[in-house]
């Protein structure tokens, strides 16, 4: 049981470039989200998925799309990577009532240059 | 707006120098209470979930309480493979985690 998947760990981007983050998860979550984690700041939400076909925003969306094709997978998209996006991006997911809390992923490490 | 508050943000302890985290939170119709451990490089590893004032939950050293207005984990006799950052987050809604900053726990032999 692997859990929730992130690939890639580690990514330097020039700033414009565009690129996928990817998340997998083998636990059939319904729900899955996306954070970002910034020094002195607790995890924000950027985006999040009740189902697939479903995607909704959470708190600091912008410069960010995601879609979720398959109940296991929901990759986080960077249209144009800016030097704000440098963070640590985790995905996470859970059951429908979070009673287990939600899993985490081992997090991508992104240095936007 | 919802708020959660961790304090300390650094706690240095002696290994078996018991202590507690404190978690405020100002939320609009909180669903849980989190907590989580952080070590560095790895994503947050659930530790308890609070669902009512007076509810407390035990694991292993640690000891997760609520109140209405915060949280609390006791670590008693800690060990220094207890050292990591400890997270709370206020389950606000529909998929809504409003996370603190953490603590950053030391603990050493």
């Amino acid at each position: 049981n692997a859990g929730v998947t992130q690939t890639p760990k580690f990514q330097v981007l020039k700033t414009g470039q565009s690129m996928t983050l990817q998340c997998a998860q083998d636990m059939n979550h319904e729900y899955m989200s996306w954070y970002r984690q910034d020094p002195g700041m607790g995890l924000r939400l950027i985006h999040y998925s009740v189902g697939a076909g479903i995607t909704d925003q959470g708190e600091v969306p912008n410069g960010y799309n995601v879609s979720r094709s398959t109940t296991e997978d929901f990759p986080l998209r960077l249209l144009s990577a800016a030097p704000s996006q440098t963070s640590v991006y985790f995905c996470a997911s859970s059951y429908a009532r979070a009673t287990d809390g939600y899993t985490f992923g081992s997090g991508t490490r992104l240095t936007v240059v | 707006e919802d708020q959660v508050t961790q304090s300390p943000e650094a706690l240095r302890l002696q290994e078996g120098e018991s202590s507690s985290l404190n978690c405020s939170y100002t939320v609009s119709g909180l669903r849980g209470l989190f907590w989580y451990r952080q070590d560095p490089g790895k994503g947050p590893e659930f530790l308890f979930t609070l669902y009512s004032a007076g509810e407390e939950k035990e694991k292993e050293r640690l000891k997760a309480t609520l109140t209405k207005k915060e949280s609390f984990l006791h670590i008693t006799a800690p060990k220094p493979e207890d050292s990591a950052t400890y997270l709370c987050a206020a389950h606000t809604g529909f998929q809504k985690l409003v996370f603190g900053t953490g603590t950053r726990l030391l603990v050493s032999p």
